[in-house]
């Protein structure tokens, strides 16, 4: 198995626009979640899905951000509108059971001008 | 309220000298803790977590309820070891992570 995957690993965007980040979780898992890691914050937890439906959603920062899971093998979280204080690298990571390790993704990098 | 706190941004060392990574949770209940260690350019990964109680790549911690510590040791740091640590507490099926240090060891 690759891994988790994500996709772009470095989105480049101006203030205003729509940004869609994509996550393809390891096959078989059933819980997956997105992070935001920044400097002044660190890493902190968005959302996370068991069975392609949200679970908690508390930490997601505001109405501009969203976050579906269709199906049990592709996720995506959607900044709309993006804006400067947005620039962060956002995680996806999937884990087997609540129980077992979380397994991370490569990051995308967003920059928001 | 569920806290992990690593006091060091930034802990450089020499190499072959000891090396110890500073984790303090707060946490009512059993907690379950783990280090995960990001390499330059790598994605996080995960190092150990308490219940194993295993060594990997030459790093133990051990879980102190009455300090609540999790640190994170090594006898002998070696130069592969410089990376970002970042200490985890498991809350509710999710991931509370502290701020992360950054270990530079030093040939």
């Amino acid at each position: 198995d690759a891994g988790v995957i994500q996709s772009p690993r470095h989105e480049v965007t101006e203030m205003g626009q729509e940004v869609t980040l994509r996550c393809k979780p390891i096959s078989g898992h059933d819980y997956l979640f997105w992070y935001r890691q920044t400097m002044m914050r660190g890493l902190e937890l968005l959302i996370y899905f068991n069975n392609n439906v949200p679970i908690d959603d508390s930490g997601m920062p505001e109405d501009r951000f969203s976050a579906k899971m269709p199906n049990a093998s592709f996720s995506t979280l959607k900044i709309q509108p993006s804006e400067p204080r947005d620039s962060a690298v956002y995680f996806c990571a999937s884990s087997f059971g609540a129980e077992e390790t979380q397994y991370f993704g490569p990051g995308t990098r967003l920059l928001v001008l | 309220a569920q806290r992990v706190t690593q006091p060091e941004k930034l802990l450089s060392v020499f190499k072959g000298a000891p090396v110890e990574l500073k984790c303090n949770y707060s946490y009512s209940g059993s907690p379950e803790l783990f280090w995960y260690v990001q390499y330059s350019r790598q994605r996080l990964q995960l190092l150990l977590r308490h219940i194993s109680r295993e060594s990997i790549k030459g790093f133990t911690a051990d879980l102190n309820k009455g300090e609540t510590s999790f640190h994170l040791k090594k006898p002998f740091a070696q130069e592969e070891d410089s990376a970002m640590y970042y200490c985890a507490l498991k809350s509710s099926y999710k991931l509370i992570f502290g701020s992360g240090t950054r270990l530079l060891v030093r040939p």
